[in-house]
């Protein structure tokens, strides 16, 4: 099993609509979460963090399940400026903080 | 707003060549890390850095791949021999105690 999946898509979705990814990892170990936002060609910048009790950042809200290890992303009133590849991302503490990425799912938000 | 920085943006070179990337962390950082993404596929890791030593490294940090910190500020990775699937964008992140880790915003490896 792959140590972070995610539902590579594309996921093709009307503008003002709402979509949802979610993010399986495989090591209960796992201690910090975050969803990153990768537009072509350029480096995966950090969309939000995900915390225990869910959290909202205006039309994006996170969450995750520590029992089920998953976290998810919604996006409501989706714009077609939302069109970009979001990567999940799950951190493990040891000796060093293991950082890693999901394969991505690519989001288009069609007119 | 600290930021990762890494030159130069865009390297070409030959094959058999080798090639140094360069990235600059931020300042206060603990923890360094060199991923790489072919075009059209996923961001894959190559390796981490921390208190001066390689931490953690994939399969495709094999021999030909070496990373330093030498002077406490910049963070390398050098490519001994280049091969054409070494045609990539090259990503550097740096990390604190916690929370999220930061990118460069590349360098785009072309290896012909």
């Amino acid at each position: 099993r792959k140590e972070v999946e995610q539902d590579p898509g594309p996921f093709n979705v009307p503008e003002g609509a709402t979509v949802a990814f979610n993010c399986t990892y495989s090591n209960s170990a796992s201690q910090s979460f975050f969803w990153y936002r990768q537009d072509c060609r350029k480096e995966p910048k950090l969309l939000m963090s995900v915390y225990s009790s869910g959290n909202e950042d205006g039309r994006f809200t996170a969450q995750l399940n520590r029992a089920s290890q998953y976290i998810s992303l919604l996006i409501r009133d989706s714009k077609l400026s939302d069109s970009a590849t979001y990567l999940c991302v799950v951190t493990v503490s040891g000796g060093y903080q293991k950082v890693t990425f999901g394969t991505g799912t690519k989001l288009q938000v069609i007119p | 707003e600290p930021e990762v920085t890494q030159t130069p943006s865009h390297q070409v070179t030959q094959m058999g060549q080798e090639v140094i990337l360069r990235c600059v962390p931020i300042s206060n950082h603990l923890y360094f890390y060199w991923y790489r993404q072919i075009l059209g596929q996923k961001v894959e890791f190559l390796v981490s850095f921390y208190n001066n030593e390689i931490s953690e490294k994939s399969e495709i940090f094999d021999d030909q791949f070496s990373v330093e910190r030498p002077d406490g500020s910049n963070f390398t990775l050098k490519i001994r021999s280049t091969k054409l699937e070494d045609s990539a964008m090259y990503f550097c992140a740096s990390r604190g105690r916690s929370g999220e880790a930061f990118f460069g915003q590349g360098t785009r490896l072309t290896v012909v």
